[in-house]
């Protein structure tokens, strides 16, 4: 089945410590973004990427850093720097046209503790 | 910069009645697409419905209907029948039709929709 993956559902994590979070893609989209969605929330914005080896930061990109090696991986490293790490990480991917919607992943829970 | 502005924070509705939820934009384009995602407590994002700028017609799915104002730069999700399935979070979004190393989509803040029995 092609889908969006992230592992794991759910991250527990000591404060200071930094924390990658995985996605992977296999529905050959060129386009992959991270989101962060805090309780009752909408998705702000934390990074994208278009193509493989280039990013851009979103909205909240602070705290945050993203590679992008692979078409089919962009993995999510919350660093010691983000304040408020605790949230609801999403993943999504799109189709290089503009007609299609974008695909999300299931979601990563992270707690900071 | 596009931006989406949902207004209804939350709203409620009696099971089987029709619900409508609002949402505008702003942009300078003339070619974009627009999107209302469901995101239900199992906290998957769900596309519900898309809507081309440059059809006139209001796109429907099912018991999903939308009322697409371009002048005014509208773009409501009516929900008929309402199942207490259809409880969740509502996003619109936006897309630009111009695909560039910018290219993004912009949600809006989301209606929290309650389904009551």
């Amino acid at each position: 089945d092609g889908g969006i993956t992230q592992s794991p559902k759910y991250l527990f994590r000591k404060e200071g410590q930094n924390v990658t979070l995985s996605c992977e893609q296999n529905l050959n989209h060129d386009a992959m973004y991270w989101y962060r969605q805090d309780p009752g929330q909408g998705l702000r914005l934390i990074y994208y990427s278009q193509i493989v080896n280039d990013f851009q930061k979103g909205d909240i990109a602070e705290g945050y850093s993203v590679s992008r090696e692979k078409k089919e991986s962009f993995p999510l490293t919350v660093t010691s720097a983000q304040k408020n790490p605790t949230a609801f990480y999403l993943c999504a991917s799109t189709p290089s046209s503009a007609y299609n919607e974008q695909f999300f992943g299931p979601g990563t829970r992270l707690t900071v503790l | 910069a596009q931006t989406v502005t949902q207004s209804q924070p939350e709203m409620s509705v009696q099971e089987a009645e029709t619900v409508t939820l609002s949402c505008t934009y702003d942009t300078s384009e003339s070619d974009y697409y627009l999107f209302w995602y469901k995101q239900p407590p199992s906290r998957q994002m769900i596309l519900v419905i898309r809507q081309e700028a440059y059809k006139q017609q209001n796109a429907t799915e099912n018991r999903f209907s939308v009322n697409f104002q371009k002048a005014a730069k509208s773009f409501s999700l009516k929900i008929s029948d309402s199942q207490l399935g259809d409880a969740a979070m509502y996003f619109c979004a936006y897309r630009s039709a111009l695909m560039n190393r910018d290219d993004k989509i912009i949600f809006g803040k989301g209606t929290r929709l309650h389904i009551l029995p």
